[in-house]
């Protein structure tokens, strides 16, 4: 019953390091996404994809890329990491059908220094 | 653009009162609407569901109405207890014509329950 798993959940970087936020989910879900939570700003949509091999462009991409070659898994990667991406990220998934509710993974709290 | 607004920001209220949450949207085209509670440091949990053709979802101590023609929705808490004491988000998902499109999230309600 483990629902969305994110890995890690903290972590500190450098300036200009890379790194890929892992998101994984065991309910056989379509459609998954990703958010970022800043005081003040709420959450905000990143990327999201609507199945295998298919994702597209949320409403702050910039800096953040994404694949979706499983069901299960939907990475997020920060290829030169910046200050201004110091946030918490959330991973959320659900079914591609009907009025069912979104699920969410428990966060990474990523700093960049 | 749909936007979300939740007032207020924060709310203090002692144990036992009943409080009501509000949520408001600009754009009456929603597919669902849906409440999270959100503990410090934790992600998010769905309490409740409202499809856009549904007044009202119950769960427990928990009532969430909808009004889609005032683009308003309330969270009523019934005699509150210590532990309801959270950050309560309103979010939006928009009537696409399927079931697709991305949740926009109300910045939040900080609600504090005192013993």
């Amino acid at each position: 019953n483990a629902g969305v798993t994110q890995t890690p959940k903290f972590q500190v970087l450098k300036t200009g390091q890379s790194m890929t936020l892992q998101c994984a989910q065991d309910m056989n879900h379509e459609y998954m996404s990703w958010y970022r939570q800043d005081p003040g700003m709420g959450l905000r949509l990143i990327h999201y994809s609507v199945g295998a091999g298919i994702t597209d462009q949320g409403e702050v991409p910039n800096g953040y890329n994404v694949s979706r070659s499983t069901t299960e898994d939907f990475p997020l990667r920060l290829l030169s990491a910046a200050p201004s991406q110091t946030s918490v990220y959330f991973c959320a998934s659900r079914t591609g059908y009907g009025n069912q509710p979104q699920h969410f993974g428990d966060g990474t709290r990523l700093s960049i220094l | 653009k749909q936007e979300v607004t939740q007032i207020p920001a924060a709310l203090s209220v002692p144990e036992g009162e009943n409080l009501v949450l509000n949520c408001s949207f600009t754009d009456s085209a929603i597919y669902n609407l849906q409440w999270f509670r959100q503990d410090p440091g934790k992600g998010l949990t769905s309490l409740l569901l409202i499809q856009s053709s549904q007044r009202e979802q119950t769960s427990g101590r928990l009532n969430a109405s909808l009004d889609k023609s005032s683009g308003r929705s309330t969270l009523y808490i019934a005699a509150s207890q210590p532990g309801d004491s959270a950050t309560y988000l309103c979010a939006v998902r928009p009537n696409y014509g399927g079931s697709q499109g991305n949740l926009i999230f109300g910045k939040g309600t900080k609600l504090s329950v005192k013993p």
